[in-house]
């Protein structure tokens, strides 16, 4: 297994487009996390899936933001009709289902810049 | 989440031991206490984590004082490569143990 994946890398968009980011987590974690990061800051908590079912969906920033994992692997994150302030670090990260006890796997982002 | 505070910059030399602290005084009794670290460019990585007693890896230490309100992760011989930002966390159940990162110690190792 070589780790959370995240695709593409790098994104440019017009301001007004849809972009849709995609997350392959490590095979069998149960839980799936998406944060925003901006320059500067720490990772910003987002969503969280456990196997399909969203059960965290609050902190998503706005209505124009959704995710989904549609058979509890891969998961997207879709943000409609984006804005110069959704440039941003998007981070994926799985992890096992063992409660506090265990650790989160982190890809290595997608960096959107709205233009 | 407990609030935890972190200085926001330290600096070290190289192949000397680094202490990094936390405190995080609202800590509940089951809460435990996680260390990433996220290096230029990169996503956020696991460095250890801990509930009561220290803990050691391949990574680095974890000192956990007896009360639970403050932490200190150790780096034992500081690399240019340990140069990152380091965040102390300690998440709860809500909303999936997800983590609550704040702005964590920028860490710097001159040589």
């Amino acid at each position: 297994d070589t780790g959370v994946s995240q695709n593409p890398r790098h994104k440019i968009t017009k301001r007004g487009q849809n972009v849709t980011f995609r997350c392959d987590p490590i095979s069998e974690h149960n839980r799936l996390y998406w944060y925003r990061q901006t320059l500067g800051q720490g990772p910003e908590f987002l969503t969280y899936f456990q196997n399909e079912a969203q059960l965290e969906k609050s902190r998503l920033l706005s209505d124009r933001f959704s995710a989904e994992r549609p058979k509890g692997s891969f998961s997207t994150l879709e943000i409609q009709r984006t804005e110069q302030g959704d440039s941003a670090m998007y981070l994926c990260a799985s992890s096992p289902n063992r409660g506090l006890n265990t650790e989160a796997f982190f890809g290595q982002g997608t960096r959107l810049t709205v233009v | 989440d407990a609030k935890t505070t972190q200085p926001n910059s330290m600096e070290s030399n190289e192949e000397e031991p680094v202490h990094l602290p936390c405190n995080h005084s609202t800590i509940s009794g089951t809460d435990y206490i996680h260390w990433y670290r996220q290096l230029p460019s990169q996503g956020p990585e696991y460095v250890i984590h801990g509930l009561t007693s220290n803990v050691n890896n391949r990574m680095a230490s974890l000192a956990i004082a007896e009360d639970r309100k403050s932490s200190t992760l150790i780096l034992h011989r500081a690399t240019l490569r340990d140069a990152a930002v380091y965040y102390c966390i300690t998440p709860n159940s809500n909303s999936g143990y997800a983590l609550n990162f704040g702005k964590g110690t920028s860490l710097l190792v001159t040589p």
